[in-house]
């Protein structure tokens, strides 16, 4: 019964590059969410989604920042001509209903050179 | 919106010494969490509570959410150098279906 999976650990893109960060919800949980850490600060939500829907994207950035969850298959958060503010540890949880628990995954640390 | 502030931010102890962390939200909660991040991984869950004046225990961890719902607070008692991490605490707001997370409290126990 595996957890959370995210992939992949570590990416390091160079300026200008696409990142792309791939989260698997725990078995029978149909809700993600992705947060962002940067570096020496706290969590910060991005967004959460339900199969197929966005449901809140409030703490997303109005550009080059997207994320999808598939009907099958993980739900992938991608950043689009990565820059250097990009560089930090990305997060995804999951839930089988919200307000019901929420499990993290170990995360992937995205660098930008 | 709501927010949450952890206070110390970071804690320096000598292994045995008890110490508290604390948790204070703008709104009422209806949801608090605990987790611990050791550094440069993921998050560990420790505790959840939800009704005022909830207690909850695990091993050497206490947490308590007061009777208002508005602050938690976090206990470790004889502390081990296991417990250096950091420690945040995640709230859920009224109608609201995400996690918010409060600054982060970086503790260090030296032996």
């Amino acid at each position: 019964n595996a957890g959370v999976m995210q992939n992949p650990r570590h990416l390091v893109r160079r300026r200008g590059q696409e990142a792309r960060l791939r989260c698997s919800p725990m078995k029978g949980h149909s809700h993600v969410y992705w947060y962002r850490q940067l570096p020496e600060e706290g969590l910060k939500f991005m967004v959460y989604l339900q199969k197929e829907n966005i449901i809140d994207e409030s703490g997303m950035p109005k550009e080059r920042f997207s994320a999808e969850f598939p009907k099958e298959g993980p739900s992938i958060l991608r950043i689009q001509q990565v820059v250097r503010g990009d560089s930090a540890a990305y997060f995804c949880a999951s839930s089988a209903e919200s307000g019901l628990g929420y499990t993290f995954g170990s995360g992937t640390r995205l660098t930008v050179v | 919106s709501q927010e949450l502030e952890q206070s110390p931010q970071s804690l320096i102890v000598q292994e045995g010494k008890n110490l508290t962390i604390n948790c204070t939200s703008s709104k009422t909660l209806y949801g608090l969490y605990w987790y611990k991040q050791k550094y440069g991984e993921g998050l560990i869950f420790l505790m959840m509570l939800q009704k005022g004046g909830e207690e909850k225990s695990h091993e050497k961890i206490t947490a308590k959410l007061d009777e208002k719902k508005q602050q938690s607070s976090l206990h470790i008692t004889a502390s081990q150098p296991s417990h250096a991490g950091i420690y945040l605490c995640g709230a859920e707001g009224f109608n609201t279906d995400k996690l918010i997370f409060g600054t982060g409290t970086r503790l260090q126990v030296f032996p």
